[in-house]
């Protein structure tokens, strides 16, 4: 089993729509959570660290549930510069792992 | 957070031949690490790059094929090795200051014919 999996996607949502993307792990001894955002052809960015009460940022909404081992990242509203793919991330401080990815297409 | 430049940014190489990346950070910070995204696929950490010790390797990657250098806590290079085109990927390295978040530099598109 992959330490960190994702919804294999992609997604295909209209603007203005609300997603939901959900990632689970597998080691419980993972501490420290977070979701990227990367562009095609650019390096992953920082979108969130997510925390164990949860978090939100403008539209954006991340959840960490320990005892089903998931997080979540919520999108409301979504706009067209949101399409990209959205990689989690868990582990200790000092080693991540990645999910694969799930694109997301914001269409007009 | 910090600043991260990578050098190459792009590079095509012959099979057999190495190439060193460059990673620089505009200040200091505690970690640094590599790592490497073939297409379609998500990011493979390489290994930890010990600032004035060998680097830490994941299962899979030996020091012979990816020596790491990290002089100071601003700098790290990594050399792939012998490359054949299964190395062709883009190689990224990050940086990561006590318990922040890892940041990413821009990476190195690297083709090997």
């Amino acid at each position: 089993r992959k330490e960190v999996e994702q919804d294999p996607g992609p997604f295909n949502v209209p603007e203005g729509a609300t997603v939901a993307f959900n990632c689970t792990y597998s080691n419980s001894a993972s501490q420290s959570f977070f979701w990227y955002r990367q562009d095609c052809r650019k390096e992953p960015k920082l979108l969130m660290s997510v925390y164990s009460s949860g978090n939100e940022d403008g539209r954006f909404t991340a959840q960490l549930n320990r005892a089903s081992q998931y997080i979540s990242l919520l999108i409301r509203d979504s706009k067209l510069s949101d399409s990209a793919t959205y990689l989690c991330s868990g582990g200790s401080n000092y080693k991540l792992t990645f999910g694969k990815g799930t694109l997301l297409t914001v269409n007009p | 957070s910090a600043v991260i430049s990578q050098k190459p940014s792009r590079d095509i190489c012959q099979r057999g031949t190495s190439l060193t990346i460059q990673c620089q950070v505009d200040s200091q910070v505690t970690m640094m690490f590599w790592y490497r995204q073939q297409p379609g696929q998500s990011l493979t950490l390489i290994a930890t790059a010990n600032q004035g010790s060998e680097a830490t390797y994941e299962s899979g990657f030996v020091i012979d094929k990816f020596p790491i250098s990290r002089p100071n806590l601003t700098f790290s290079t990594l050399t792939v090795s012998n490359m054949s085109p299964e190395d062709s990927s883009i190689y990224l390295c990050s940086a990561q200051d006590g318990d922040q978040p890892q940041h990413f530099g821009d990476g190195t598109r690297l083709s090997i014919l």
